[in-house]
């Protein structure tokens, strides 16, 4: 398995509050994500990132910042947490092959985020 | 936009029956395929991949998939399941209008072996 950390794997909050979200990678990949898995849906891309400081926005980022300030770090805030923004969330990481064809994405564990 | 279509939504198979999960995708131009399984409470993981040459590709755990690209079909198959083959599976899709930089997916299939 790629080495790709999230952190805390799981969350409980208050209608409100802020939330941060943390993916760790040791795979010094160049592009890093964020999704959200919820029933019905499959897979959607929140923000992602194709470099340290340059992120963009995904089709769900209402609601949602990011920040990459290290390679290796990629983090999720949600600035005032709503009940709509309970899922799991899942940080996946890229990098070009050799032919310069972006390759698969490897997934993290996930972090499962209940907002009340 | 880029869309993909998963029309299974559940599945239910026996052990030993073959399967075939349908994937649709909706832009024309020049497109890398892959199909993720996720097993119970666990992070996706990468059944196979398709970036070009032979259409039929094939992937871990037995598992193949055929890219029919005048059909814009990715179809994920294999010939005999096993429990174990008990999972969601997601076709996704990354397009050259974005730069290959941004997966789509389609909504899962719920794959359920009874032994």
């Amino acid at each position: 398995d790629a080495g790709i950390t999230q952190s805390p794997r799981h969350k409980v909050t208050e209608t409100g509050t802020p939330v941060t979200l943390r993916c760790h990678q040791t795979e010094n990949h160049r592009y890093m994500y964020w999704y959200r898995q919820d029933p019905g849906h499959g897979l959607r891309l929140i923000h992602y990132s194709y470099g340290v400081k340059d992120t963009d926005k995904g089709e769900v980022s209402d609601g949602y910042s990011v920040s990459r300030s290290k390679t290796e770090d990629f983090l999720l805030t949600l600035e005032s947490a709503t009940s709509s923004q309970t899922s799991v969330y899942f940080c996946a990481i890229s990098d070009r092959t050799g032919t310069g064809v972006k390759g698969e994405q490897f997934f993290g564990p996930g972090t499962r985020l209940t907002v009340l | 936009a880029q869309s993909v279509s998963q029309h299974n939504h559940h599945v239910i198979l026996s052990e030993a029956a073959s399967l075939e999960l349908g994937c649709n995708y909706s832009y024309g131009g020049t497109v890398n395929l892959f199909w993720y399984v996720q097993y119970p409470g666990q992070h996706l993981q990468l059944l196979l991949k398709y970036f070009s040459g032979d259409p039929l590709v094939k992937g871990i755990k037995g598992f193949e998939a055929e890219f029919i690209k005048s059909k814009f079909s990715f179809n994920l198959r294999k010939p005999s399941v096993q429990w174990s083959d008990t999972a969601e599976y997601f076709c996704a899709v990354n397009a050259g209008n974005t730069g290959f930089q941004k997966l789509v997916f389609g909504t899962g299939t719920r794959l359920l072996v009874s032994p």
